[in-house]
């Protein structure tokens, strides 16, 4: 299964911009990068997904790098409602994905 | 649409006891996941299924059993419940088992052990 790593913790200013950096060096042609992220004592969930192209949602913006071995999530203006731990992963856009394996992922800090 | 419903919220057991965490979803998904999260950790894969009838093991399976008879539900057990598998549990789903079916979590299940 390939893999993604990321920082263990990133710190942000509230109303700043966030750039949460994602590798995944062994990613094949028909990985989706998904993103997800989990609030203190809730359940993940989903923010954006995106094969090839620059994604944007009303949540967030995902770029993707030009070889796809990284990605970054972007929050363009943190709230203090940001500060969660977020999972970057990889899912096969040709099906049989089953085995979705998430990493530690990264605490984002956002200081007022 | 209610999404995932994990039932129940809390459960407090003893050592050998039995349980079963309950996972449902309204919205007619294929894939169907459960995860065990500990104290500072990630998310770490128990059992999946890709559809009714099918069902396999991800990283931490031993302690639990799961089926998936219907599409909607996709029940975990504990046979012999040990201190070890105090943790969290969630439910995850999507439509698809495909890389742009995003996944949908549960509220998770908080499990003690004692």
């Amino acid at each position: 299964d390939a893999k993604t790593t990321q920082p263990n913790s990133m710190e942000s200013n509230e109303e700043e911009p966030v750039h949460l950096p994602c590798n995944h060096s062994t990613i094949s042609g028909t990985d989706y990068i998904h993103w997800y992220r989990q609030l203190p004592s809730q359940g993940p969930e989903y923010v954006i997904h995106g094969l090839t192209s620059n994604v944007n949602n009303r949540m967030a913006s995902l770029a993707i790098a030009e070889d796809r071995k990284s990605s970054t999530l972007i929050l363009h203006r943190a709230t203090l409602r940001d500060a969660a731990v977020y999972y970057c992963i990889l899912r096969d856009g040709s099906g049989n994905t089953g085995k979705l394996i998430f990493g530690q992922g990264t605490t984002l800090q956002v200081k007022p | 649409n209610a999404g995932v419903t994990q039932t129940p919220k809390f459960q407090v057991l003893k050592t050998g006891q039995s349980m079963t965490l309950q996972c449902a979803q309204d919205m007619n998904h294929e894939y169907m996941s459960w995860y065990r999260q500990d104290p500072g950790m990630g998310l770490r894969l128990i059992h999946y299924s890709v559809g009714a009838g099918i069902t396999d093991q991800g990283e931490v399976p031993n302690g639990y059993n799961v089926s998936r008879s219907t599409t909607e539900d996709f029940p975990l057990r504990l046979l012999s419940a040990a201190p070890s598998q105090t943790s969290v549990y969630f439910c995850a789903s999507s439509y698809q088992d495909r890389g742009n079916s995003p996944l949908h979590f549960g509220n998770g299940t908080r499990l003690t052990v004692t």
